[in-house]
């Protein structure tokens, strides 16, 4: 089965601007999508279809894609982004099978 | 207001049974694929079992496979998940969350838009 990857851990200056990747084979032909998670809580979906922000999502979020790179930037980091972020997509190696990468945690310093 | 509440969690033996629910409200449910995600503590999230929007078909993670049954009561705008011969490893928060599925414009694959607060299960002797 595919596999996705991110980084553990980035951090990232109050203002500044930070982009997460998740990597995988099943981004060739899947779109990512992107959630945040903040201790306690259940996931928030921030991202989906590689570019698209549900309603009420800053702008400061924003989602991109090449080949088999995902990324998720937020442009002027707020204190309220410190959070898990976690990829998804659908594997492709098969019958329907979802996958989730192993979450980035961003600090904003 | 959109809502998705789990409920059923709790402390089981291994080896052991559990029924979770998941009540909607908020939507129109029976036009909606979902799936249960669980999260390990202090671990990621894992993608557990999808079923559309009929209850017709129905996908299992490995890992679950033979184990886990999930349904859903469209007139109840409920969802269940049966988990038997439970393990070590299943203890989680279990959450159910709804797909995304289709806008005005496209359709979107595996966009968990609505999630619920999650339910805990523990598998301990």
């Amino acid at each position: 089965s595919s596999e996705l990857t991110q980084d553990p851990a980035v951090s990232v200056a109050l203002g500044q601007t930070v982009r997460i990747t998740c990597q995988g084979d099943s981004l060739r032909s899947s779109s990512a999508n992107w959630y945040q998670q903040k201790p306690g809580q259940a996931p928030l979906l921030v991202i989906y279809g590689k570019t698209n922000r549900p309603s009420g999502i800053p702008d400061r979020f924003s989602g991109s894609s090449s080949g088999t790179t995902a990324s998720l930037t937020i442009t002027g980091a707020q204190a309220e982004d410190e959070a898990d972020y976690y990829c998804n997509s659908r594997d492709t190696s098969g019958d329907h099978r979802v996958v989730f990468g192993g979450g980035t945690k961003v600090t904003v310093l | 207001e959109v809502q998705l509440v789990e409920s059923g969690g709790g402390l089981v033996q291994p080896g052991g049974s559990l029924r979770l629910s998941c009540t909607a409200s908020g939507f129109t449910f029976s036009i909606h694929e979902m799936n249960w995600v669980r999260q390990a503590p202090g671990k990621g999230l894992e993608w557990v079992s999808y079923i559309s929007s009929g209850g017709v078909t129905i996908y299992y993670a490995d890992s679950v496979k033979g184990r886990f049954t999930i349904s859903r009561d469209n007139a109840m705008n409920s969802l269940y998940l049966q988990i038997n011969s439970l393990r070590a490893e299943d203890t989680a928060v279990y959450y159910c969350a709804r797909d995304l599925g289709c806008t005005s414009t496209r359709c979107y694959v595996d966009a968990f838009d609505v999630w619920g607060q999650g339910t805990m299960v523990t598998v301990s002797s």
